[in-house]
């Protein structure tokens, strides 16, 4: 079955570290990757997507993410972290199956800057 | 930039009534979709819509549910005979077509609450 695992409910990192939000994804065929991140009482906000091509993919305010096929990971990452980054991230993959598009969200990841 | 809207933000509602929750999406845009969030949990595709049809739907959109664009702004998801387990977050969202080469632009939210 086509999904997608994040396995942190909640990252805590300090203002100015580097951080790291995790996702793994099973997908057969070459997966569309997204992150999509969602303020409070806001809608899921586009970061950024990987399609094909360079594996590590630059996005919205720093964000970035690395494609890395081997261990069906789409990690995001960003080097230094501002508190407001805090919220919820989501992952997200997008595949073909019977000729239509579906897309399948992570149970989200919630980061929390600490100053 | 363009974005997506949905009205209201806020819906109550008694069991068994029916609701319309209301997105109008960008206006060059062709794909429509409606996903939910029932709270703490993760988003879950409900309906995708394109050329005044459905062209996916999961196991959740059943009978119950409705979708419909009445004129050529506006996208609708009617929920029939409201049950309290509707309760949830809907976002609705749109993308452009394209070679397959897009993401999904999400509106706020409707909250909608059944009593």
């Amino acid at each position: 079955a086509q999904s997608v695992a994040q396995p942190e409910d909640q990252v805590n990192v300090a203002e100015g570290n580097p951080l790291t939000v995790k996702c793994t994804y099973s997908v057969s065929g070459n997966p569309y990757l997204f992150w999509y991140v969602q303020y409070p009482n806001r809608g899921l906000q586009f970061l950024l997507k990987y399609i094909t091509g360079d594996n590590l993919v630059k996005g919205s305010y720093g964000f970035e993410a690395e494609f890395n096929k081997s261990q069906t990971s789409f990690h995001l990452k960003k080097p230094s972290a501002l508190v407001s980054d805090s919220a919820l991230y989501f992952c997200a993959v997008r595949f073909y199956s019977g000729g239509y598009q579906k897309v399948t969200f992570g149970t989200g990841t919630k980061l929390q800057v600490i100053p | 930039e363009p974005e997506v809207t949905q009205t209201p933000s806020h819906q109550v509602t008694q069991m068994g009534q029916e609701v319309i929750l209301r997105c109008v999406p960008i206006s060059n845009h062709l794909y429509f979709y409606w996903y939910r969030q029932i709270l703490g949990q993760k988003v879950e595709f409900l309906v995708s819509f394109y050329n005044n049809e459905i062209s996916e739907k999961s196991e959740i959109f059943d009978d119950q549910f409705s979708v419909e664009r009445p004129d050529g702004s506006n996208f609708t998801l009617k929920i029939r005979s409201t049950k309290l387990e509707d309760s949830a977050m809907y976002f609705c969202a749109s993308s452009p077509i394209s070679t397959g080469l897009y993401e999904q632009y999400f509106g706020p939210g409707t909250r909608l609450t059944v009593t």
